[in-house]
């Protein structure tokens, strides 16, 4: 199975300031279609998750433009431009390229 | 818009049976591959399986494999999971999840199952 490495586990940040999370694939997530079906799940508190990023670096609709993913291969990064105080939760990354998807082990942005 | 209803947790004793449903709306049900995601509590996310449309196909995590049984009905737009052999560890929230193409695009609220004598 492919292994998901997310860091930090835990990330304190102060609002209006960046914020930066790593997701490491132990193989690359490359399809044979070309794409890499890297993704980013937002969960706040209490609900369920949320997509924010698909495709690496894809912004879902109503996603403020301060999120951004970006990277390729098995190296990938989901950063936030300024906190917001209603961007504190656990972040995801999940792979959709190899069977059993699979996630990271979550980020706790606090 | 689309929605995600799961049912059918609760409180079960080890080695016994349950199912959960999730009833599906707001989009064309039968055109979409579907998954079930679990969260044990206070963890991560669990990807536990998925059935194409037409249930021609379906993948499940190790952890369920030979237990657990993804299934649907296209025309009462359900998805279905038959737990059998429950353990401990399989106490979680479990949610229903529409594919998007090597993503989870829609999600729904979740239903707990715990596991206990």
């Amino acid at each position: 199975d492919v292994v998901m490495t997310q860091s930090p586990l835990s990330l304190p940040v102060t609002l209006g300031q960046p914020a930066s999370i790593s997701c490491r694939s132990s193989q690359s997530l490359v399809y044979s279609d070309g794409n890499t079906y890297l993704n980013w799940f937002q969960q706040r508190p209490g609900q369920s998750p949320r997509r924010l990023i698909y495709k690496v670096s894809t912004r879902d609709s109503g996603v403020p433009d301060r999120f951004s993913g970006s990277g390729s291969g098995t190296d990938f990064t989901l950063k936030i431009s300024r906190v917001e105080a209603e961007d504190v939760g656990v972040y995801y990354c999940m792979q959709g390229t190899h069977w059993p998807w699979t996630f990271g082990q979550g980020t706790k942005v606090e | 818009q689309v929605q995600l209803v799961e049912s059918g947790g609760g409180v079960v004793p080890p080695g016994r049976s349950l199912r959960l449903s999730c009833a599906a709306s707001g989009f064309t049900f039968s055109n979409s591959p579907m998954h079930w995601v679990r969260q044990a509590p206070g963890k991560g996310l669990e990807w536990v399986a998925v059935t194409s449309h037409d249930e021609s196909n379906k993948h499940y995590a190790d952890s369920v494999k030979g237990r657990f049984t993804i299934s649907r009905d296209n025309v009462k737009n359900t998805l279905y999971l038959q737990m059998n052999s429950l353990r401990a560890e399989d106490t979680a929230v479990y949610y229903c999840a529409r594919d998007g193409f090597g993503t989870i695009d829609y999600w729904g609220q979740g239903t707990l199952v715990t596991v206990s004598s």
